[in-house]
């Protein structure tokens, strides 16, 4: 247990559903971010939140996703209109600053079918 | 974009057998950090290396880091057949005056370790 709790672990959604994924930080830790990871590959950055504030974007983020971190604790990451293409996994990660350890949680995966 | 090139793409050995994995990477780096993933898990965090440092160990892990090449190393000793996962490094680009500590992944090296 990395003290990064993800939920749900597991979400099948029908295409052009809706769904809302949620992370959980290490208390601490005031820079959250998301990442998307398909078979094969390394994770990709989509979004990055110091505090409540979210300062950057991936253009892999299209305007179907949105992130969230009110009050800079918990994060949500939502996907309006599901498309097969967003099948993959959603990792959070946390850490205190840019030079210290990055710590994920178990992720989400996600089917879309 | 993945910034990191792991090498090699899988690597299979038996359990006693030390196994190396290389990364390579493209950008000036603030550190670089190294993860196993097991199948359809979340990353574990192994170790973190800083760009003033060359050498770093914990436990049955070393992990070098020659900046002047852009590389680094992880090496695995005494394998044991639960080391058997995915393994990423993950840089720490230096953008000068911001950092937002955002990572970038290589595909990363499928170790097999056969009992």
């Amino acid at each position: 247990d990395t003290g990064v709790s993800q939920n749900p672990r597991h979400k099948i959604t029908k295409r052009g559903q809706n769904v809302t994924f949620r992370c959980d930080p290490i208390s601490e830790h005031n820079r959250l971010y998301w990442y998307r990871q398909t078979l094969g590959q390394g994770p990709e950055f989509l979004t990055y939140f110091q505090n409540e504030a979210q300062l950057e974007k991936s253009r892999l983020l299209s305007d179907r996703f949105s992130a969230e971190r009110p009050k800079g604790s918990f994060s949500t990451l939502e996907i309006q209109r599901t498309e097969q293409g967003d099948s993959a996994m959603y990792l959070c990660a946390s850490r205190l600053d840019s030079w210290t350890e990055a710590f994920f949680g178990q992720g989400t995966r996600l089917t879309v079918v | 974009s993945q910034q990191g090139e792991e090498d090699p793409q899988a690597l299979s050995i038996q359990e006693g057998e030390n196994a190396t994995m290389n990364c390579s990477y493209k950008t000036s780096i603030n550190n670089l950090q190294w993860y196993r993933q097991n199948s359809g898990r979340g990353l574990v965090h192994l170790i973190l290396i800083r760009s003033n440092e060359r050498e770093k160990h914990s436990g049955r892990l070393r992990v070098t880091l020659d900046t002047s090449k852009k590389s680094s190393s992880l090496l695995i000793t005494a394998s044991r057949a639960a080391d058997t996962a995915s393994y990423f490094c993950a840089t720490d680009e230096n953008a000068g005056g911001t950092s937002y500590g955002k990572l970038t992944f290589g595909q990363g090296t499928i170790l097999t370790v056969h009992p």
